[in-house]
């Protein structure tokens, strides 16, 4: 089935660092590929998305490329802010015969220190 | 309404007890999910409607779990006989399209949070 792994958390991190969250998938044919991100007390929210091979997604200075022969989208940004901390989960979905739900990964929880 | 809204927002029962969630989706969105989130984990897919056929039931946990959206629109998830491993966040979202349109964005609500004593 399909599967969503990315790193555990939590990162901590210093305002102005660079921010790499690792995320791997394993699925059957192609999926699209989003980041969802939880602020404190808010619900899921989309970050960015990819639907196809080499696209790259880009919203709020973070950007993610769909890498599909290492079945990857990480997550980057060149410089953090005390703000991007949060919860972020990689997640896809795959229309091949089954739903549309979202396959999430478990989750990082982004701290910044300022 | 602006985004998509749920009732209630905490809900507390106790062992044994039905509870009813409800969801309001964004106005015109055809696709409506229902996910259960565990403390700490990310949040698993329980139920999908196109409208209000029920398309794929294939992540709710057992015959307890019970969902409808009668008039295409609100959708209201039922858990019968409540159990403590039942306590989680249980989160509704909505899209605009219709099933296949498997690269379309899914909004999401705050969520319920179910205690379950």
């Amino acid at each position: 089935g399909n599967s969503v792994t990315q790193m555990e958390g939590p990162v901590t991190l210093s305002e102005e660092a660079f921010l790499t969250i690792n995320c791997t998938y394993t699925a059957t044919g192609y999926p699209s590929l989003f980041w969802y991100v939880q602020y404190p007390g808010e619900g899921l929210q989309l970050l960015l998305k990819a639907t196809k091979a080499d696209d790259k997604g880009s919203n709020k200075g973070f950007e993610a490329t769909y890498r599909k022969e290492t079945t990857s989208f990480h997550l980057e940004k060149g410089s953090v802010q005390v703000s991007d901390s949060a919860v972020y989960f990689c997640a896809l979905t795959y229309s091949g015969g089954g739903a549309d739900g979202l396959t999430f990964g478990k989750g990082t929880h982004l701290i910044i220190q300022p | 309404g602006a985004g998509v809204s749920q009732s209630p927002r905490y809900k507390v029962a106790k062992r044994g007890q039905d509870v009813a969630l409800r969801c309001d989706p964004i106005s015109g969105h055809v696709s409506l999910f229902w996910y259960q989130q565990a403390l700490g984990q990310g949040p698993e897919f329980l139920t999908y409607f196109q409208n209000e056929a029920q398309l794929d039931k294939s992540g709710l946990p057992s015959d307890r779990f019970f969902a409808e959206r009668p008039e295409g629109s609100v959708s209201t998830l039922k858990i019968q006989r409540t159990q403590q491993e039942d306590s989680a966040v249980y989160l509704c979202a909505s899209s605009h399209k219709s099933r296949g349109a498997w690269t379309d964005t899914q909004y999401f609500g705050p969520g319920t949070r179910l205690t379950v004593l």
